[in-house]
């Protein structure tokens, strides 16, 4: 079955400063998609990033940019220029490619911003 | 605004009512999933349904009932809750076309008194 870790419960971050968020994940598929999630006090959940695992190249949206390691099984996401809007909780998921697909996540982690 | 549309986005019921969460999601994708979300718990994935056929239930208890007509629409039949039924309940939607992304709704808190 697969697994997603996030070991760090709580992180904080200076306002305009940079933070990266840890996740590991266990699979034994070769073919498949990790996210971040933000989910805001409004409890939405809003997806931030997504990589495929086919692709080396480092998935990357504006501030938001990922380390994927794909041999150590790690998916972290670095936050740059850290704004007061980015407080909130962040997911990491995994899920299979293919059809009846679903995500698996981790226990999420609640990132503060200090002004 | 993800294109998936949760009501109510707030329940308050009766363990003995019979009440319904309503998603609709308008994006075009095959897939719809509720979870769950309790405040000590991790999400937890509930039921998937793919072209409108059910194919995930993650051992759900039965005073939970899903329905879905087509791909477009969702329900969560709820009856005999229970208090720790209470918790935020995500709509999802998604495809493989998307790269098997899912979009959330708002959420509907339910509390049961």
């Amino acid at each position: 079955a697969q697994t997603v870790t996030q070991s760090q419960p709580e992180m904080s971050v200076q306002e305009a400063e940079t933070v990266t968020l840890s996740c590991t994940y266990d699979t034994s598929e070769s073919d498949y998609y990790l996210f971040w999630y933000k989910q805001p006090p409004s409890r939405q959940m809003i997806l931030v990033i997504r990589q495929e695992a086919y692709k080396q190249q480092n998935a990357t949206e504006n501030r938001f940019s990922v380390n994927f390691q794909k041999a150590a099984k790690s998916f972290s996401l670095k936050i740059s220029d850290s704004q007061l809007g980015d407080a909130a909780m962040y997911f990491c998921a995994y899920t299979r490619r293919g059809a009846n697909s679903k995500l698996t996540f981790g226990k999420g982690i609640t990132l503060s911003v200090r002004p | 605004e993800t294109g998936v549309t949760q009501t109510p986005r707030h329940l308050v019921m009766g363990m003995t009512n019979k009440k319904s969460l309503k998603c609709e999601q308008h994006l075009g994708h095959n897939a719809m999933y509720w979870y769950k979300q309790s405040a000590k718990k991790p999400l937890e994935l509930m039921f998937v349904y793919n072209f409108k056929e059910q194919t995930e239930n993650n051992s759900v208890p039965s005073r939970f009932s899903p329905e879905c007509p087509n791909s477009s629409h969702l329900f969560l039949h709820l009856h005999t809750l229970q208090p720790e039924d209470s918790a935020l309940y995500l709509c999802a939607s998604g495809s493989t076309g998307t790269g098997n992304t899912i979009y959330f709704g708002e959420g509907s808190w339910l509390t049961v008194v």
